[in-house]
């Protein structure tokens, strides 16, 4: 079975550009979440969305959000970009929550 | 304030040895608790959960214990290798479905 896809897999950016992320979870996990990795630190939770609705969110500015799909695949969308939003952005999908989460590869953005 | 607290420095030991990695948390009421391991340039992988009414879990070479008094959870590696070698993540589940990560603790095993 396919694990999380996560597209792309590498993204530079410019300071004040916008910014599509795109997952896709495992067959049958109606879960997502959304993390920031920045080097040296573990992630840091930005949202979660069960059954198309979002179920958390973490301390991150109204410049990012996200949806999901009724086919449970996710978007996470950055707006404005800013320097300190260069990080490995990563994807993680589980059955439900309280369940074990299971990540992709992330995204490497970079912003120049 | 809310901590996770992970061994900050590097964890170095001998092949065959076991492997303890530690993970501290303050001021946070966690339903479960969960180890990840993270490859350089990869996403973390899943290896246990455990929950808050259990004290110990075990899988092949790997056992953790979570002390909800002492607000600890101990990883344990036996009989390491050098694939084992990576930075090994502890991560609270609230009670919110969020998953709360510690910095991770990088672990080193020599032939």
């Amino acid at each position: 079975d396919a694990g999380v896809t996560q597209s792309p897999t590498h993204l530079i950016k410019t300071r004040g550009q916008q910014v599509t992320l795109r997952c896709s979870p495992i067959s049958g996990h109606k879960s997502v979440s959304w993390y920031q990795q920045v080097l040296g630190q573990g992630p840091q939770f930005i949202f979660q969305y069960y059954e198309k609705e979002e179920r958390g969110r973490g301390n991150f500015p109204d410049r990012f959000s996200a949806r999901q799909f009724p086919n449970y695949s996710s978007e996470l969308n950055v707006n404005a970009l800013l320097l300190g939003d260069s990080a490995l952005y990563l994807c993680a999908s589980s059955l439900k929550g309280n369940q074990p989460q299971h990540f992709g590869d992330g995204t490497r953005l970079s912003i120049l | 304030s809310q901590k996770i607290e992970q061994n900050s420095e590097a964890l170095n030991i001998q092949e065959g040895k076991t492997a303890t990695l530690t993970c501290n948390y303050t001021n946070y009421s966690p339903a479960y608790l969960q180890w990840y391991r993270q490859d350089p340039g990869r996403g973390p992988v899943f290896l246990l959960l455990i929950r808050e009414n259990e004290k110990e879990k075990r899988k092949e070479r790997l056992k953790v214990t979570f002390d909800t008094t002492l607000k600890q959870s101990l990883f344990h590696i036996t009989a390491s290798q050098p694939a084992d070698s990576a930075t090994y993540l502890c991560a609270l589940g609230l009670y919110t479905d969020k998953l709360i990560f510690g910095t991770g603790t990088r672990l080193q095993v020599f032939p």
